[in-house]
């Protein structure tokens, strides 16, 4: 069965500071999906990558899928406490996109 | 606009009572979609549904079974709860294709 691995756990950086959140599978992807929580509430979709190389970009926030498909990162450019939550990253490994399999996510504080 | 709305958002149970989870969206989605969210393991996929009338188990359905009501919701149902089924359940939905838009989730502690 797939298995998506998370790292780091948690991340704790200054504001203004940028960071690296890296997802990556055990199998080749046929979608990798990011979605942000925060403490309480439920997810919030972010963006969705499919192609190898693919590269998309909403705000300060860059996620990335290698050319092999199989570790995506998100980047997050001058951080603000807005940034602040629990970044999970979910794929669908056989493309059964309805069957998502999801990360142990990365929590993310930013000091002021 | 209220999108998923979950209720109730607080639970607790004693080991072997019975209840009812329930979602509606005003999306006017086809699917949707029960998560359990615990420590560590991140979201696990309960049951879905791709359509009204079909339903659908996901990576951990035992011990729990849905309705898709009609299109606007999909209600998760405890028969025997048990002190492993506490943790926090996630409803989603989305048109098609992987879960977009999620519930605000409920807590529930089974003792």
């Amino acid at each position: 069965s797939q298995e998506l691995e998370q790292s780091p756990q948690s991340l704790i950086v200054q504001e203004g500071k940028n960071l690296t959140i890296n997802c990556t599978s055990s199998k080749t992807l046929y979608g990798l999906y990011w979605y942000k929580q925060k403490y309480g509430e439920g997810l919030i979709f972010l963006m969705m990558l499919q192609k190898g190389g693919e590269e998309k970009s909403h705000e300060k926030i860059t996620a990335k899928l290698d050319e092999k498909k199989q570790q995506s990162s998100l980047h997050i450019t001058a951080s603000q406490p807005s940034h602040a939550g629990i970044y999970l990253c979910g794929a669908d490994g056989d493309g059964a996109t309805n069957k998502l399999i999801f990360g142990t996510g990365t929590l993310l504080a930013v000091q002021p | 606009n209220a999108g998923v709305t979950q209720t109730p958002k607080f639970q607790v149970l004693k080991t072997g009572q019975s209840m009812t989870l329930q979602c509606a969206q005003d999306m006017n989605h086809n699917s949707m979609y029960w998560y359990r969210q615990d420590p560590g393991m991140g979201l696990r996929l309960i049951y879905y549904s791709a359509s009204e009338g079909t339903t659908d188990k996901g990576e951990v359905p035992n011990g729990y079974n849905v309705s898709r009501l009609n299109k606007r919701e999909f209600s998760l149902r405890l028969e025997s709860a048990a002190p492993s089924q506490t943790s926090v359940y996630f409803c989603a939905s989305s048109e098609l294709g992987p879960p977009l838009h999620f519930g605000n989730g409920t807590r529930l502690t089974v003792t």
